[in-house]
């Protein structure tokens, strides 16, 4: 049992360059979580999307955009990436919006 | 936004030392409190969720309380072990269901 699955692993961007974060999850959760993790910072919520076919903004949504592709899977897309961008992203699911979360196992993004 | 706080931020006690810490946040339009557990190189997992006030809950030598009427929540460790250095984060949620997370408090239990 995988639970949240996140790809890639570490990635390395220059300035302006485009990425998809993917995230899959095989719990059938119904609600999935994009954060990103920043010393000193804690986790903080990109976006979130309750159930298949709604996406909602968290706490720092500027320059990112997320798709929920169907019930398993919710990308975390940068399409230009700046340096501040630079952090470790984790992905989360529910099974309900306010159950507790599982999480993946991060994405760490640098941007130079 | 809701501003969740943890205190302290970092512990070092021994091996059969009994620690807490504390999580506060604003008690206006409170859902449910959540502690996780986030070892060095995993992923956070979730400990407890929560949502009365006067709730507790335990698992195995850990054990949690919440008072939503003064916005606190503890969490308690009873005889620590080194498998029990992590970080502990607390999040609430208000009505909409988005966790706002505190910036936890590293234990190191030295055997």
């Amino acid at each position: 049992n995988a639970g949240v699955t996140q790809t890639p692993k570490f990635q390395v961007l220059k300035t302006g360059q485009s990425m998809t974060l993917q995230c899959a999850q095989d719990m059938n959760h119904n609600s999935m979580y994009w954060y990103r993790q920043d010393p000193g910072m804690g986790l903080r919520l990109i976006y979130y999307s309750a159930s298949e076919g709604t996406t909602d903004k968290g706490e720092v949504p500027n320059g990112y955009n997320v798709s929920r592709l169907n019930k398993r899977e919710f990308s975390l897309r940068l399409e230009s990436a700046a340096p501040s961008q630079t952090s470790v992203y984790f992905c989360a699911s529910s099974e309900a919006l306010r159950g507790p979360q599982h999480f993946g196992d991060g994405t760490r993004l640098s941007i130079l | 936004i809701l501003n969740v706080e943890q205190s302290p931020q970092s512990l070092h006690v021994q091996e059969g030392d009994s620690t807490n810490f504390t999580c506060s946040f604003p008690s206006s339009n409170f859902y449910a409190l959540h502690w996780y557990r986030w070892e060095t190189a995993k992923s956070p997992e979730a400990l407890f969720v929560m949502t009365l006030n006067g709730d507790e809950k335990k698992k195995g030598q850990i054990s949690a309380t919440l008072n939503t009427k003064e916005g606190y929540s503890y969490l308690y460790i009873k005889g620590s072990q080194p498998e029990d250095s992590a970080t502990y984060l607390c999040a609430t949620s208000g009505g909409g269901g988005k966790l706002i997370f505190g910036q936890g408090t590293t234990l190191q239990v030295k055997p």
